[in-house]
């Protein structure tokens, strides 16, 4: 009964690729958020969105594009895929102060 | 520019003791505090929590102090088990207006048995 889910958890591409990963949140939250985690184990915001609005847009290179299509869905779709993208990249929903992770999805870029 | 920051990258205590893990931060609109535990291969789970108003927050084996003056804040893990064991984040936001939450680098304890 997974409340943030995400697929795949793993993903190995070649550099160059467009591939996407998928976020579904059944908790009823109105904000969605997608995280990087780089090698250094450093967690870092790339975008929110709220009730499929983008609210917060980091510095994240333009071949990033989150798509939301409802309150329950966020999806990160990468195009032309560098080796600096290989990382850790988590999904999370709140309604309120908390957010709530899902399980990652690691990214390898060959 | 790391404005939250967690200086010890790991730490190791004897089961049934106390760990204390520190992290500090440097934006004074940071108004609401967040603890998160991490297993490898999961996503960070939400510990506990503390707002500005408050100095310090329980509940049960774990309890958050604030230091608004220091913009210094600690969990305390008491009396430490072996399922403690895990890499621990200290996050960090204004309560009103950007809801992004800004991380720490973790910190990885371990519980000896």
């Amino acid at each position: 009964d997974t409340a943030v889910s995400q697929t795949p958890k793993y993903l190995v591409t070649q550099m160059g690729n467009d591939k996407s990963i998928k976020c579904e949140q059944n908790l009823g939250h109105d904000t969605m958020y997608w995280y990087k985690q780089d090698s250094k184990k450093f967690l870092k915001i790339m975008f929110s969105y709220n009730n499929k609005e983008l609210i917060i847009n980091e510095t994240v290179p333009n071949r990033f594009s989150p798509k939301s299509p409802d309150k329950a869905h966020l999806n990160l779709h990468i195009n032309s895929l560098e080796l600096g993208d290989s990382a850790v990249y988590f999904c999370a929903s709140s309604r309120g102060l908390k957010q709530f992770f899902g399980p990652g999805t690691r990214l390898t870029v060959l | 520019d790391q404005q939250v920051k967690q200086n010890s990258p790991s730490l190791s205590v004897q089961e049934g003791r106390i760990s204390i893990l520190n992290c500090d931060y440097t934006n004074s609109m940071f108004d609401y505090f967040l603890w998160y535990k991490k297993y490898p291969a999961e996503g960070p789970t939400f510990l506990i929590s503390i707002s500005s108003i408050k100095d310090k927050n329980e509940d049960g084996r774990f309890t958050v102090f604030l230091n608004k003056s220091a913009k210094h804040l600690s969990l305390h893990i008491v009396p430490s088990q072996p399922g403690d064991s895990a890499v621990y984040f200290c996050a960090a936001r204004p309560i009103f207006g950007n809801e992004k939450l800004t991380f720490g680098t973790g910190t990885r304890l371990t519980i000896i048995p």
